[in-house]
């Protein structure tokens, strides 16, 4: 069936640091990929998505890139901020007769100043 | 639109009690989900709705939790009796299966404390 697997937390960086949050899938067909992201308090959000091989999805400085041949989805982040401190999901969907969504366990990102 | 709306976002009660959870999706989607976050489980899926009929409630815990969406726009989630190892964040989640985005929408969530 499908599956995300992604890096456990907790992050600790220091502001302006380099942020990677690896994400590796298990699925059957084409699915569309996302990073969802938790800010303290509140529900998940969209961060970004890419739908098919090679896409690159971006948002907020954040990116990642569908790699298909390492059925990977890697999360980065060139300079953090201390607003960036959330838990961020990477998630799999497929739309075909029903709909399906797998979210892995969820990284907590703190920043510090 | 107002998004995904949930009520309350704070319940505190008594081991034994019954809760409920209520939720209205936004307009149009045909698909709602309940999910539960713990520290310790994370993001779990409890059940999920396609045009108000249950599709999957394989992740309802047990029989003391039932869900029910009487219409497009409300649904219920049920915890008779509730114990203390049901204290948790309950999220309400909703999509169209036409959407171009596939963006899940999800409320601000109800936390559950049972004493």
């Amino acid at each position: 069936g499908n599956s995300v697997t992604q890096m456990e937390g907790p992050v600790t960086l220091s502001e302006e640091a380099f942020l990677t949050i690896n994400c590796t899938y298990t699925a059957t067909g084409y699915p569309s990929l996302f990073w969802y992201v938790q800010y303290p308090g509140e529900g998940l959000q969209l961060l970004l998505k890419a739908t098919k091989a090679d896409d690159k999805g971006s948002n907020k400085g954040f990116e990642a890139t569908y790699r298909k041949e390492t059925t990977s989805f890697h999360l980065e982040k060139g300079s953090v901020q201390v607003s960036d401190s959330a838990v961020y999901f990477c998630a799999l969907e497929r739309f075909s007769n029903d709909y399906k969504l797998s979210f892995g366990a969820g990284t907590t990102v703190t920043v510090r100043a | 639109d107002a998004g995904v709306i949930q009520s309350p976002r704070h319940e505190v009660t008594e081991m034994g009690q019954e809760v409920t959870l209520r939720c209205k999706p936004i307009s149009g989607h045909d698909y709602l989900f309940w999910y539960r976050q713990t520290m310790m489980r994370g993001l779990e899926l409890l059940i999920y709705f396609n045009n108000n009929v249950p599709i999957d409630d394989s992740g309802m815990p047990e029989d003391r939790f039932s869900a029910k969406m009487p219409n497009a726009s409300f649904s219920t989630l049920k915890i008779q009796p509730s114990e203390p190892r049901d204290s948790a964040v309950y999220f309400c989640a909703s999509i169209s299966q036409g959407s171009n985005t596939g963006e899940l929408f999800f409320g601000e969530g109800s936390r559950l404390t049972v004493l």
